[in-house]
């Protein structure tokens, strides 16, 4: 198994251009989830999914929007960057298990640069 | 408002030492994880807690989860230059059924040889 996956691993935009961060799992979780990681911010949720078309906002959603069309992957759009969009973006996913114990397995990381 | 406040922020120590992090809240938790993450690379899992005065060991690594589950600490005997990362606490609100966690901002751990 591969795991979490996601591509690109490095992207430098201009501000007000426009990407799509993609995260794909083979381990069949239900739930995935779209982090950003700055500096001793710690890792902050942008947007989540429970299911296969059904996404939520998170704590910072602004600027960003997100699609689960398949079980399997999770999107994440910026439409049109911003300075402030600079961060390492990190996609989760974890498995729905009574008791919530909530473990999240995650990728290796995006690294986004906005000039 | 940060759930989950972690300290120290940083920690460098030399080989050999002994070393706890301290993950607190004031509110109660279901379960609470420990990551560790390396540069480059994305948290891994280390241990989850789920019972309040829970204590596991992982080689050197003791976890525990206080008694009114609402704090955790990670303590880490005769510390290793492999142990250096970043240590980050994440806990599940009870009630939860979405599998949402809450990330403390982490502490950065240096050991030097």
């Amino acid at each position: 198994n591969a795991g979490v996956t996601q591509t690109p691993k490095f992207r430098v935009l201009k501000t007000g251009q426009s990407m799509t961060l993609l995260c794909a799992q083979d381990m069949n979780h239900e739930y995935m989830y779209w982090y950003r990681q700055d500096p001793g911010m710690g890792l902050r949720l942008i947007h989540y999914s429970v299911g296969e078309g059904t996404t939520a906002k998170g704590e910072v959603p602004d600027g960003y929007n997100v699609s689960r069309l398949k079980k399997q992957n999770f999107l994440l759009g910026l439409e049109s960057a911003a300075p402030s969009q600079t961060s390492v973006y990190f996609c989760a996913s974890s498995y729905p298990r009574v008791g919530a114990r909530g473990e999240q397995y995650f990728g290796p990381g995006t690294r986004l640069t906005v000039t | 408002t940060q759930l989950l406040e972690q300290s120290p922020q940083f920690l460098s120590i030399q080989e050999g030492e002994n070393l706890t992090v301290y993950c607190n809240s004031s509110s109660v938790f279901s379960s609470l994880q420990w990551y560790r993450q390396e540069p480059g690379e994305g948290p891994v899992l280390l241990v989850t807690v789920v019972t309040g005065g829970e204590v596991k060991k992982l080689k050197r690594l003791t976890f525990q989860f206080g008694d009114a589950r609402k704090d955790s600490s990670l303590h880490i005997t005769a510390a290793q230059t492999g142990d250096t990362g970043l240590y980050l606490c994440a806990g599940a609100t009870r009630g939860s059924t979405l599998g949402r966690l809450y990330f403390g901002r982490g502490t950065q751990l240096t050991v030097w040889p």
